[in-house]
């Protein structure tokens, strides 16, 4: 199984659809999550991260995350075709593990208007 | 300019070569990662170092070696090129103190022959 395994695409939704990209994790001792965009050619640029249960929303963009379950997702409203782009969910592990992310292997996002 | 900075951004090179991949970054991070995307794989950790003396292997790190010759700079060599390290290769920093958030470098395009 897969550290951190995130739900396969690609996924195709229509502009101003709600996407949503979903990943779940092994380690229950996890402590941090985040959600990177990278754009076809470029590097990652984080979008949003998460620490604790629940939704955080920004914008358009709200990561929920629920650590019981070990799952976190990221729901984009109002798809617009400039949000086409790979999504890779990275965690952080608990204990020393500092700064280390483990990545899943990415969702590609299509919007099409 | 460019915060992170890597070179070569393209580089062919034939089986058995040694090759060097350098990482310069002008954020004052003490933290520097190196690692390589492949399709449908994500992003795997090869080497991280947390600090100038403080040099760690990664998930993937067999084949590879790295030196942090500053604190702006990480390079990660690749001692006997082979065909299957053929990949995206990415730089990263991050800041120990502050956050958690990688920024990541315009990545390097590595074609092993």
């Amino acid at each position: 199984q897969k550290e951190v395994e995130q739900n396969s695409g690609p996924l195709s939704v229509p502009e101003g659809a709600i996407a949503s990209l979903n990943c779940t994790y092994s380690d229950r001792g996890s402590q941090s999550f985040f959600w990177y965009r990278q754009y076809s050619g470029k590097s990652p640029e984080l979008i949003m991260s998460i620490y604790s249960n629940g939704d955080k929303e920004d914008g358009r963009f709200t990561a929920q995350l629920n650590k019981a379950s070990q799952y976190v997702s990221l729901l984009i409203r109002d798809s617009q075709p400039s949000d086409s782009a790979t999504y890779l969910c990275a965690v952080k592990a608990g204990g020393t593990s500092y700064g280390k992310l483990t990545f899943g292997q990415g969702t590609i996002l299509t919007v099409h208007p | 300019d460019a915060d992170v900075t890597q070179t070569p951004r393209n580089r062919i090179t034939k089986t058995g070569k040694r090759i060097m991949l350098e990482c310069s970054q002008t954020k004052g991070h003490d933290r520097m990662y190196w690692y390589r995307q492949d399709p449908g794989l994500g992003l795997r950790l090869i080497y991280y170092s947390f600090d100038v003396k403080d040099i760690n292997k990664g998930e993937i790190s067999d084949g590879y070696s790295v030196s942090r010759q500053a604190q702006a700079k990480f390079s990660l060599s690749l001692e006997s090129a082979i065909p299957n390290q053929t990949a995206l290769y990415f730089c990263a920093t991050s800041a120990s103190q502050g956050g958690e958030t990688q920024y990541f470098g315009p990545g390097t395009r590595l074609l092993v022959l």
